[in-house]
């Protein structure tokens, strides 16, 4: 079984700039949480999705946003691009059904940002 | 105050050597206690998880919690090279389907052979 995978596997862009990044979830899992790591962090919390609708959000300005898609994929957007938005941008995918009060998040490789 | 603090390193030990790697927790309420170990360029992955107190134990790794400190660690036994990462403690905010991980800052680890 695949794992989780993310596109594309480093981005360069400049300040101003809006970014799309793309997450597909293992096959039968339909939740994906996103999660930016700076370098020398610990991943912090953006989003979550779950069948499409957004069950969690972190604090993040608006300048990010997310969705979901029938496939259970999803895209991150950042629009606006700040020199603080260079980071790993990390996609976790889980079942969100599993029995038991734990769902364990299964990560990609993320998506390296470097803005200029 | 954070949720989760923990120690960042760097840490460096010989091959063999036992490891000890920490993190503090804000929350009584919190239940689930997550290690994750993240190789360079890749993403983090479940090492292991404890549920409430006690220890838990898998191979050459403990995982310990005590709730009375808000207290989390992992051991690890016989170090080798191959377990160099960064580690990453984490703990699960909110209800199933609508969950979060809330990580620390991560410890590098580099075993030297």
């Amino acid at each position: 079984d695949a794992g989780v995978t993310q596109s594309p596997t480093h981005l360069i862009k400049t300040r101003g700039q809006h970014v799309t990044l793309r997450c597909s979830p293992i096959s039968g899992h339909k939740s994906v949480s996103w999660y930016q790591q700076v370098l020398g962090q610990g991943p912090q919390f953006i989003f979550q999705y779950y069948e499409k609708e957004e069950r969690g959000r972190g604090n993040f300005p608006d300048r990010f946003s997310a969705r979901q898609f029938p496939n259970y994929s999803s895209e991150l957007n950042v629009n606006a691009l700040l020199l603080g938005d260079s980071a790993l941008y990390l996609c976790a995918s889980t079942r969100a059904q599993a029995s038991g009060p734990y769902n364990e998040q299964f990560f990609g490789p993320g998506t390296r940002l470097t803005v200029l | 105050q954070k949720e989760v603090e923990q120690d960042p390193g760097p840490l460096s030990v010989p091959e063999g050597a036992i490891v000890s790697l920490n993190c503090t927790y804000s929350n009584s309420a919190f239940q689930y206690f997550m290690w994750y170990r993240q190789y360079s360029r890749k993403g983090p992955e479940l090492l292991m998880y404890t549920y409430s107190s006690g220890n838990k134990e898998d191979g050459r790794f403990t995982a310990q919690v005590d709730k009375s400190s808000k207290y989390i660690s992992l051991f690890i036994r016989d170090s080798q090279p191959s377990d160099s990462a960064t580690y990453l403690c984490a703990i699960i905010m909110g209800v199933q389907g609508a969950q979060k991980l809330v990580f620390g800052q991560g410890t590098r680890l580099t075993i030297n052979p």
